[in-house]
């Protein structure tokens, strides 16, 4: 079975410091990765997402993401954030095998960030 | 792109009645999923569509929902007989037939609160 590990689950950060949300990943197949956000009470929206290719993806409003094969990880990192990127995110995967493309998430982390 | 609709946006509701939630996708998708987002948790995959079919449903849904896409458009959930643990986010997606990589585009939600 799949999952995804969200090693933290508040990150508080001050305005303008870089940040890294971690997120880890458990398949015996080959996945997609996805990272979300969530604005309170609000559905989700994309940031980014790595199908193949360079291990480095860059999403909108400035976050990039790194895929380790090896350590079956995609942490997310920004390297300087704004009050308004204080909100839920999500890390997902879909199986590249999956007929319905269905997507497992993370328990998610909430970024707190300060003035 | 009028993006993914829910209705109603909160729902309020005695135990042991019925709901039923409403989604419009994206109107060129032809997939249509159906997640399941408690507290403090990341959404659970509920039921998948391809156009009209309903393809994949996950062991969550039990015998009291029930979800149909007539036409393969617009969706319905219905949660027979609430029980306290079903009051949670539930969450529409769609996304354009393809493979698994296929981003799926949210909805805000209904949030079904159960007194």
């Amino acid at each position: 079975a799949q999952s995804v590990t969200q090693l933290d689950s508040q990150v508080p950060v001050f305005e303008e410091a870089p940040v890294e949300l971690r997120c880890n990943y458990s398949s015996s197949v080959s996945v997609y990765l996805f990272w979300y956000v969530q604005y309170p009470n609000q559905g989700l929206q994309l940031l980014l997402k790595y199908l193949s290719g360079s291990t480095l993806v860059k999403g909108i409003n400035g976050f990039e993401a790194e895929f380790n094969k090896s350590q079956t990880s995609f942490h997310l990192r920004k390297p300087s954030v704004h009050i308004s990127d204080t909100a839920e995110y999500f890390c997902a995967v879909s199986l590249f095998s999956s007929n319905t493309g269905k997507l497992i998430f993370g328990q998610g982390t909430t970024l707190q960030v300060k003035p | 792109d009028t993006g993914v609709s829910q209705n109603p946006r909160h729902k309020i509701t005695k135990r042991g009645q019925n709901v039923t939630f409403r989604c419009d996708p994206i109107s060129e998708h032809n997939r249509l999923y159906w997640y399941r987002q408690t507290l403090g948790q990341g959404p659970e995959f509920l039921t998948y569509f391809q156009n009209e079919a309903q393809l994949e449903k996950s062991r969550l849904l039990s015998d009291r929902f029930s979800a149909e896409r007539p036409k393969g458009s617009f969706s319905t959930l219905e949660i027979q007989r609430t029980e306290q643990g079903d009051s949670a986010m539930y969450l529409c997606a769609s996304s354009q037939t393809g493979t698994a990589n296929q981003p799926q585009h949210f909805g805000d939600g209904t949030r079904l609160s159960i007194l």
